[in-house]
């Protein structure tokens, strides 16, 4: 595997499921960032995390819940979402934060439909 | 607060007829200005980096200029595999590598 892969593709579920999203990064990266996309707006950065640790949470409803175990893993664990909840979810990661210009590399993507 | 906008909203374009696509940005202290390719259903893809004004980058039929207000992605000759949505994305100093995206611009290139 190469870049940043994320499972699964595509998931459906239930306003009262418990799922969790998976995303790996493979580029030996130390900063990693899960973004939502809906339809008709701009990429929406949720959280942002550098050697594991949670540097970023930008207002994000706590049904979202991030989990980084390690600097190449990254988890999004959802739980009683609403339907308004679906959309497209980016992991993506960067060499390191600094705000320095870090070019950041996408996933493919999750595909979140809420029933 | 960052701000990004991009135009048009969509482009449809005949092969190998030239154009470009503008991103207006308002930033404190711009650390990159970032341009990725989207195709349906799929991750952004990272096609360029600029950092100062002035600044050109170029892969194949692709050129991106950066001035201090505005980016222009020039997309020449176009091939029908160039269809995607361009984004452009813009990142201010601080101490998280955040990114404030436009809405991209929808391009559909034709026979």
């Amino acid at each position: 595997e190469t870049g940043v892969t994320q499972t699964p593709r595509h998931l459906v579920m239930g306003m009262t499921n418990k799922k969790s999203l998976k995303c790996e990064q493979h580029l030996g990266h130390n900063a990693m960032y899960w973004y939502k996309q809906s339809a008709k707006k701009p990429l929406e950065l949720m959280f942002v995390y550098s050697l594991e640790e949670r540097v970023e949470n930008n207002s994000v409803p706590s049904r979202f819940s991030p989990e980084c175990p390690n600097s190449s893993h990254l988890f999004l664990h959802l739980h009683t979402l609403q339907p308004e909840d679906s959309a497209l979810y980016l992991c993506a990661s960067s060499p390191r934060l600094a705000g320095g210009g870090e070019t950041q590399y996408f996933g493919p993507g999750t595909r979140l439909l809420v029933l | 607060e960052d701000q990004v906008t991009q135009s048009p909203e969509a482009l449809r374009l005949q092969e190998g007829e030239s154009s470009s696509l503008n991103c207006s940005y308002t930033v404190s202290g711009l650390r990159g200005l970032f341009w990725y390719r989207q195709d349906p259903g799929k991750g952004p893809e990272f096609l360029f980096t600029l950092y100062s004004a002035g600044e050109e980058k170029e892969k194949e039929r692709l050129k991106a200029t950066l001035t201090k207000k505005e980016s222009f992605l020039h997309i020449t000759a176009p091939k029908p595999e160039d269809s995607a949505t361009y984004l452009c994305a813009v990142q201010a100093g601080g101490t998280a590598s955040k990114l404030t995206f436009g809405t991209g611009t929808r391009l559909q290139v034709t026979l």
